[in-house]
């Protein structure tokens, strides 16, 4: 599968916990973004990066949130002290620079208790 | 700032039934619109994108949509909709030098046999 993959695709956890998702884009893309989708509306714009360079975060991305992408390959979105707000689908994709497609993975829900 | 409204929440249409959706957008300069449709479990897929010339843009599964700037609208139509097409729609637009995504709240469709 060439596609954008997304581990884990479930995560239930408990409220304070720290939790950690990834992102493996697709080969040579060099942009990535995080987007968190919550119920009935549209994903919201979280990061981005190119290759390994963080590049923008919205103010949605609290201090409590942290994003990398160390090698310019994959990324890893960690939450620390989760809170029951941040349950939602967090969503990953990639594209090439240039390019004008972003192509999506089939996102980690993530559900705090 | 760039926001992209989608008017209709919910939508029911008879299998065979047209269809349309609508989407308005607020940009301020020449915009790269996109559709996307979501399936339960599955990740966001491009249906179609506009970035310039003929207005009326052809898509996947037998979708089209049509920009018109002085409406500032790119809604989406198809002819004779299946059931296979129950799904939830979204419009974005591309926006700033990141290519991030502005989102509209989807439009959830349903088909009635």
């Amino acid at each position: 599968d060439t596609g954008v993959s997304q581990n884990p695709r479930h995560k239930i956890t408990k409220r304070g916990q720290n939790v950690t998702f990834r992102c493996d884009p697709i080969s040579e893309h060099n942009r990535l973004y995080w987007y968190r989708q919550t119920l009935g509306q549209g994903p919201e714009f979280l990061t981005y990066f190119q290759n390994e360079a963080q590049l923008e975060k919205s103010r949605l991305l609290s201090d409590r949130f942290s994003a990398e992408r160390p090698k310019g390959s994959f990324s890893t979105l960690e939450i620390q002290r989760t809170e029951q707000g941040d349950s939602a689908m967090y969503l990953c994709a990639s594209s090439l620079l240039g390019d004008t497609e972003a192509f999506f993975g089939q996102g980690t829900r993530l559900t705090v208790v | 700032a760039q926001s992209v409204t989608q008017p209709d929440i919910h939508i029911t249409v008879s299998e065979g039934a047209s269809l349309e959706l609508r989407c308005n957008y607020s940009y301020g300069a020449t915009p790269y619109l996109f559709w996307y449709v979501q399936s339960p479990g599955q990740g966001l897929q491009l249906l179609l994108k506009y970035f310039s010339g003929d207005t009326l843009v052809q898509g996947i599964k037998g979708f089209e949509a049509e920009f018109k700037r002085s409406q500032s609208s790119f809604n989406l139509r198809k002819p004779s909709v299946h059931w296979s097409d129950a799904a939830e729609y979204f419009c974005a637009v591309r926006a700033g030098n990141n290519r991030k995504l502005i989102w509209g709240l989807g439009t959830s469709l349903a088909v009635n046999p």
